[in-house]
């Protein structure tokens, strides 16, 4: 089956540490997001790329790093300089620039990973 | 300041009627309208996606577009219990990169 999964489910930061939250897509799709969502709030972007070597910032980049080294996998590290990272934490992906029109836009969103600080 | 602005509610109806969702969105140059339902502890997933103006029928969901107005809706008939969720209102310019409402939680009593 085609989907995006993500892991842990839940992941626990203790104060001062970084850690790696996975994503990783089967879809064939070029481009890929992280979102954070707090309660009762939408979703806010966080990094995104949109081809394999090349990222860019979301709204709200501060604390957090990416990588993009394979087109199937995004990893999101939350580091300590995120002062405040409780949330659940969403990756998404779409077919990106190759797919002109409402295919290329769609998003495809993995299960998510809920991050609480211990 | 690109913005996109849900009613946060919580709407409540009656199962069979029919709930109507609104979004308003800031930028005139914004071109794709999608929405996506987010059950409580999931992740949201496609409900239906527009680009021009009118109304665009799948099933029981309707969406409305009025690029004039700059507003989006989303009409539910016979609204099941099952239909109980938050409704995400995203919006794009161009960039494929949507900028998303905060949600609008719909409430389907029996």
């Amino acid at each position: 089956d085609g989907g995006i999964t993500q892991s842990p489910k839940y992941l626990f930061r203790k104060e001062g540490q970084n850690v790696t939250l996975s994503c990783e897509q089967n879809l064939n799709h070029d481009a890929m997001y992280w979102y954070r969502q707090d309660p009762g709030q939408g979703l806010r972007l966080i990094y995104y790329s949109q081809i394999v070597n090349d990222f860019q910032k979301g709204d709200i980049a501060e604390g957090y790093s990416v990588s993009r080294e394979k087109k199937e996998s995004f990893p999101l590290t939350v580091t300590s300089a995120q002062k405040n990272p409780t949330a659940f934490y969403l990756c998404a992906s779409s077919i990106g620039l190759e797919g002109k029109g409402l295919k290329g836009e769609t998003q495809y969103f993995g299960p998510g990973t809920r991050l609480l600080v211990l | 300041q690109k913005e996109v602005e849900q009613n946060s509610g919580p709407l409540s109806v009656p199962e069979g009627a029919i709930a109507s969702l609104n979004c308003t969105y800031s930028d005139r140059g914004s071109q794709s309208f999608f929405w996506y339902r987010q059950y409580s502890g999931k992740s949201p997933e496609l409900i239906m996606f527009i680009y021009s103006n009118g109304d665009k029928e799948d099933g029981r969901f309707t969406a409305q577009l009025n690029k004039a107005s700059q507003y989006v809706s989303l009409l539910i008939r016979d609204s099941q219990p099952s239909d109980s969720a938050t409704y995400l209102c995203a919006v794009i310019r161009g960039s494929y990169i949507p900028t998303f409402g905060r949600g609008t939680s719909l409430i389907v009593h029996p």
